[in-house]
């Protein structure tokens, strides 16, 4: 049983498309979250739902839209996508508070041609 | 921003300890310690963490110095399966962002 699973693993798409990424974890936590991993493999945080609820939106361009349907659910939809865009994206989660541990999914290669 | 620093990458032997240290000099006293590690083509994985005590798990230990400004996370026997990068983390509330990490290699 995946504790965190994303689809799609692998996404190539034009640019100006719009597109989804899906985000479901069965652990029962209350936190999930956006990464984005570039070229240069830096992980940088897009966004933090608890309980449905955004608590971390960094700088990313309005573009991207994170919904939380329910606390199971984490999708990330990101319109007029650019060449820039492509990277890999991670979704995770957690309990809520700073000794929990987090899990993550194994990620989506989005390329945009 | 990711408020840690690593040292870029290092190398260690197959079946020798490894010792990767981390310096967060401006940590608060409630900000956790986490470490994880990424494999190759996979998403990061938890290792362990602390807040002041060291801890020990099954996969490494962590080493929290006395002031809280820097921690080691310690490798007790690595094998070629270990190498991967790892991140210190400072985890406050939900907050959870990582820096560049050091990248480990592991030679025969």
């Amino acid at each position: 049983d995946t504790a965190v699973s994303q689809t799609p693993k692998y996404l190539v798409t034009q640019m100006g498309n719009d597109k989804s990424i899906k985000c479901e974890q069965n652990l029962g936590h209350d936190t999930m979250y956006w990464y984005k991993q570039d070229s240069k493999k830096f992980l940088k945080i897009m966004f933090s739902y608890n309980n449905k609820e955004l608590i971390i939106n960094e700088t990313v361009p309005n573009r991207f839209s994170p919904k939380s349907p329910d606390k199971a659910h984490l999708n990330l939809h990101i319109n007029s996508l650019e060449l820039g865009d492509s990277a890999v994206y991670f979704c995770a989660s957690s309990q809520r508070g700073q000794i929990a541990e987090a899990f993550f999914g194994q990620g989506t290669r989005l390329t945009v041609v | 921003d990711a408020k840690t620093t690593q040292p870029n990458s290092m190398e260690s032997n197959e079946e020798e300890p490894v010792h990767l240290p981390c310096n967060h000099s401006t940590i608060s006293g409630t900000d956790y310690i986490h470490w994880y590690r990424q494999l190759p083509s996979q998403g990061p994985e938890y290792v362990i963490h602390g807040l002041t005590s060291n801890v020990n798990n099954r996969m490494a230990s962590l080493a929290i110095a006395e002031d809280r400004k820097s921690s080691t996370l310690i490798l007790h026997r690595a094998t070629l399966r270990d190498a991967a990068v790892y991140y210190c983390i400072l985890r406050r509330n939900n907050d959870m962002r990582f820096g560049a990490g050091t990248r480990l290699t592991v030679k025969p």
